[in-house]
């Protein structure tokens, strides 16, 4: 299996913040990577498609980048609704995996 | 817009059988093929994808779930089940179902239900 490095675990940050999550995988999935918002209680909403894709009706604010091994999320601008725990995931190889995830929280 | 539902018993007993379905209402047409899978996430723990069935019933399994899942999908394609047997404690979760999109340029879980409790205990 793909093992998935998810960083950090949690994170607390101020409204307007530009905050930055990482995910290393344990090898090389090109761009086969998504990123996903999951609040409490509610469905995991895909926000981000093969690496950098902004899926449709996602605030701009929400970017993804990276290739390989190694990929970044961003939110660029904090905002009070993406109080969530995000979550990193490969599609490159079966079984699909995920991230830890990162609790983000508002201070 | 598809929606997902999961439905099932909220408490199984240690050693039998965890059956859940999920039910598929709205326009479930895509520009890709697509898969429903199951996903399940353990209190304080990450997501653990258990597995996925094609519309013509082709299927996947999590090689670490691989010989107690069964997973099977109605012929009027509005309804998806899992089955999980011999649970243990270890099997208590939130399960969701979710529908993967298979795109030109990705693959991605984009309807999820909302999830449902399984708790594993006698």
């Amino acid at each position: 299996d793909i093992q998935m490095t998810q960083s950090p675990p949690s994170l607390s940050a101020s409204i307007g913040d530009r905050v930055t999550i990482t995910c290393q995988t344990s090898q090389d999935i090109r761009k086969y990577l998504n990123w996903y918002q999951h609040k409490p209680g509610r469905a995991p909403k895909l926000l981000i498609y093969d690496a950098s894709n902004l899926e449709t009706g996602v605030p701009s604010r929400f970017s993804g980048g990276g290739s390989g091994t190694d990929f970044t999320f961003t939110i660029s601008s904090l905002q009070p609704e993406d109080l969530a725990t995000y979550y990193c995931q490969q599609y490159s190889n079966l079984p699909y995996t995920f991230g830890q995830g990162t609790k983000l929280e508002i201070k | 817009q598809v929606q997902l539902q999961e439905s099932g018993p909220g408490l199984v007993k240690p050693s039998e059988t965890l059956s859940l379905t999920c039910a598929v209402s709205g326009d479930s047409s895509t520009s890709g093929s697509y898969y429903w899978s199951w996903i399940r996430q353990p209190a304080g723990k990450g997501l653990e994808w258990i597995g996925r069935i094609s519309p013509s019933g082709s299927t996947n399994y999590n090689p670490s779930l691989k010989s107690r899942v069964t997973m099977s999908v109605d012929t009027s394609k509005t309804h998806f089940s899992l089955k999980l047997s011999s649970v243990t404690a270890a099997d208590t979760a939130v399960y969701y179902c979710a529908r993967e999109v298979v795109i030109v340029i990705g693959d991605a879980f984009d309807i999820w239900g909302q999830g449902t409790m399984v708790t594993v205990s006698s």
